[in-house]
C-alpha cells in the first residue's frame, strides 16, 4: 500500500541554520512527490514537486528538495532558515490515474529560535 | 487568477446541529476535492468530485456527511448531525483534469462543535 513517511514530528532550528526536512515513502510506480506548506490558520501551498528529469528541485521561498529513488526518499532542504519559515510542512506522493490524490505524512512542525 | 474560494472561515455549532461548507473552485478546474484535518495531523480525503461526478467518496462518513457539486463548479459539504469529533478544518482543493496531483487549496473553513 501506498504511504509517506515524515520522520521528525517536531524540528526547531536557529534562524539561520540550514535545515532538511525528512519524507520517505512507499509506492510501486514511478511516484510524484510534492511538499506542502501551511502557516498558522491558512491552507495548504505547493513548495515544490517532482514529476521527473533533474532529481534536485527547486522550490518556492529559497526551498529545494532531492529524490533519491534508490533511497525512496524526497527530503525538503533550505541553506538558511527565516523566522517566517515556521509552519507546517507536509510530504505528499501523487497517486496516478484517473483517481487521482495525494498521499499525505503526517506533517512536520518547524519552529525558528530568533 | 483568483484561488480557490471557502466560507464561512469560522464555524462554531453544538453537537447535533448541522453546518454547510461552500467551495469555488479555480476556473476550468475539473477536480475537486473536500480534506478534514484534524488539529495535529495530515489532510484525509474525503471525497473527490471530477466535474460533478464522485470519483472517491470511501472515507466519507455517510451516515451524517453530504457532499455535492451541481454543474460542475462550486461544492457544498454537509454535516448532519454534528458530533464533537467533527471538529477540525475542511479544506477544499481543486486541480487541473490532466494535472498528475498538484493541489490548490483554499484557506478552509474551520469548525468547532461544543
Amino acid at each position: 500500500a501506498q504511504s509517506v513517511t515524515q520522520p521528525d514530528i517536531h524540528i526547531t532550528v536557529s534562524e539561520g541554520a540550514s535545515l532538511e526536512l525528512r519524507c520517505n515513502y512507499s509506492y510501486g510506480a514511478t511516484p510524484y512527490l510534492f511538499w506542502y506548506v501551511q502557516s498558522p490558520g491558512q491552507g495548504l501551498q505547493l513548495l515544490l514537486k517532482y514529476f521527473s528529469g533533474d532529481t534536485l528541485v527547486q522550490g518556492i521561498k529559497g526551498f529545494e528538495a532531492e529524490f533519491k529513488r534508490s533511497q525512496s526518499s524526497f527530503n525538503l532542504r533550505k541553506p538558511s532558515v527565516h523566522w517566517s519559515d515556521a509552519a507546517e510542512y507536509f510530504c505528499a506522493v501523487g497517486v496516478s490515474g484517473n483517481n487521482r490524490k495525494l498521499i499525505w505524512g503526517l506533517g512536520t512542525s518547524l519552529a525558528v529560535n530568533p | 487568477e483568483a484561488g480557490v474560494a471557502q466560507s464561512p472561515r469560522y464555524k462554531i455549532i453544538e453537537k447535533r446541529q448541522s453546518v454547510a461548507f461552500w467551495c469555488n473552485p479555480i476556473s476550468g478546474h475539473a477536480t475537486l476535492y473536500w480534506y478534514q484535518q484534524i488539529l495535529g495531523q495530515g489532510p484525509k480525503l474525503l471525497i473527490q468530485f471530477q466535474n460533478n461526478g464522485v470519483v472517491d467518496d470511501s472515507q466519507l462518513p455517510k451516515d451524517r456527511f453530504s457532499a455535492e457539486r451541481l454543474k460542475g463548479v462550486d461544492s457544498t459539504l454537509k454535516i448532519q448531525p454534528a458530533k464533537l469529533e467533527d471538529s477540525a478544518v475542511y479544506l477544499c482543493a481543486t486541480t487541473e483534469l490532466t494535472n498528475t496531483g498538484e493541489l490548490f487549496f483554499g484557506e478552509g473553513s474551520r469548525l468547532t462543535v461544543l
